[in-house]
């Protein structure tokens, strides 16, 4: 596709629920970052994969949180048993080589909401 | 936690006047970037400095990093109203991943 895809754009699950959210990154791009972003702040990293390889997966939160990309390509961020602190945007980003020195394009985002 | 912080956090100004954002980081880098976010969506890259450089143009936009200062300050001049936007600097911190700030919110009236 033309830019980084995610889905779905909203998200609500009640507390406890088990959720996944995907990303598409642009196409023949080797690295994908998770990035978690709280109401009025900055994304903070989550996780990121060059290929289907987890380099760092550093600021997932808790073991609750997992994400894998098997083929290299399409990301899932699984979040289990949810609480109410998970509630964020999840944005997604994907950089043609993956080094510190490249541009990163960003997804829209996931917005979940946990009540 | 977030590599730094950015001030002021929030400015308004009206279409026409120029708008400077501050940024300060913790650790060393290779380079330094500068994102915008509109409203609901997801990040768009603006503009990249690397360590070795202190200036850097692109149209409207002009950034400035001083590493002994742990600091870069971006200025769009001539601003409009489709400037309004959230802005964030990040960093590498020699590594792969970005580390952003805490950003500035900019308000453009027409």
């Amino acid at each position: 596709g033309a830019g980084v895809s995610q889905s779905p754009r909203y998200k609500v699950a009640k507390r406890g629920q088990d959720v996944a959210l995907r990303c598409d990154p642009i196409s023949g791009h080797v690295s994908l970052f998770w990035y978690q972003q709280a109401l009025g702040q900055g994304p903070e990293f989550l996780t990121y994969f060059q290929n289907e390889a987890q380099l760092d997966k550093s600021g997932l939160p808790s073991d609750r949180f997992f994400a894998e990309r098997p083929e290299g390509s399409v990301s899932t961020l699984k979040i289990q048993r949810t609480q109410q602190e998970d509630s964020a945007v999840y944005l997604c980003a994907s950089s043609l080589e993956g080094t510190g020195s490249d541009i990163q394009y960003f997804g829209a985002g996931t917005r979940l909401s946990v009540l | 936690s977030q590599q730094g912080e950015e001030d002021p956090q929030a400015l308004s100004i009206q279409e026409g006047e120029n708008a400077t954002m501050n940024c300060s980081y913790k650790t060393s880098i290779n380079n330094l970037q500068w994102y915008r976010q509109n409203s609901g969506r997801g990040l768009v890259h603006l503009i990249l400095i690397r360590s070795n450089e202190r200036e850097k143009h692109s149209g409207r936009l002009r950034v400035t990093l001083d590493t002994s200062k742990k600091s870069s300050s971006l200025l769009i001049t001539a601003s409009r109203a489709a400037d309004t936007a959230s802005y964030f600097c990040a960093t590498d911190g020699n590594t792969d991943k970005l580390i952003f700030g805490t950003g500035t919110r900019l308000q453009v009236f027409p």
